[in-house]
């Protein structure tokens, strides 16, 4: 239980062009989505939170018009780098908490990860 | 300002031989303290949370612990599977994780 899946798992694409990383809830509804980005030997950086049905919050620092996040439903939320560039190049992750899980509350469980590569 | 420090940065152990990580933690009203274990290119994957202080929580060969200033994770008998980093986090009020730095652990044969 309490599976997040992540879609593509890696992205290669050119400088200027954009990219949807699409993130979901397989066995449960999540109430709140996580998007993440861990740069190599580093740890994971909080990008923004999103609830269905809401706009999502982002962190300081963060392009909200660069970083498009849609949460549509209870099962899916998308990630959409504009004009990517190489400096975006990433491992970005995706966290989903809510609902009936086998976990303690508040548990977020992670996707698998998307590797974006920008030329 | 939540902060999160994980020491050591990297462990090197043998087959067998037991270790402990540390999780040190500032953070305004504690509401969970989470450990997760991340693989090479891939997401973490939950492993414990702990509410308060004197809580233990065990699977397998891991057991975490938690005080009101710190977190152990302790690694009894460690196989080369357990080999990953083990990240530790805070939530306080609100939806919000801080992840500390994290561990590698590397356990050789």
């Amino acid at each position: 239980g309490a599976v997040v899946s992540q879609h593509p798992s890696r992205v290669i694409c050119k400088s200027g062009t954009s990219v949807k990383i699409e993130c979901r809830s397989l066995d449960f509804q999540a109430t709140t989505m996580f998007w993440y980005r861990q740069f190599p030997k580093q740890s994971l950086m909080l990008m923004a939170t999103s609830n269905e049905g809401s706009k999502a919050t982002y962190e300081q620092g963060v392009e909200k018009d660069k970083f498009l996040i849609n949460h549509a439903s209870l099962t899916l939320s998308t990630l959409t780098v504009t004009s990517a560039h190489p400096e975006d190049s990433s491992f970005y992750i995706c966290s989903a908490r809510g609902g009936e899980t086998p976990g303690p509350a508040d548990t977020q469980y992670f996707g698998p990860g998307t590797r974006l590569t920008v030329l | 300002e939540d902060q999160v420090t994980q020491s050591p940065e990297a462990l090197r152990l043998q087959e067998g031989e037991s270790s402990s990580l540390n999780c040190s933690y500032t953070v305004s009203g504690l509401r969970g303290l989470f450990w997760y274990r991340q693989d090479p290119g891939k997401g973490p994957e939950f492993l414990f949370t702990l509410y308060s202080a004197g809580e233990e929580k065990e699977k397998e060969r891991l057991k975490a612990t938690l005080t009101k200033k710190e977190s152990f994770l302790h690694i009894t008998a460690p196989k080369p599977e357990d080999s990953a980093t083990y990240l530790c986090a805070v939530q306080a009020a609100g939806n919000k994780l801080t992840f500390g730095g994290g561990t590698r652990v590397l356990v050789k044969p």
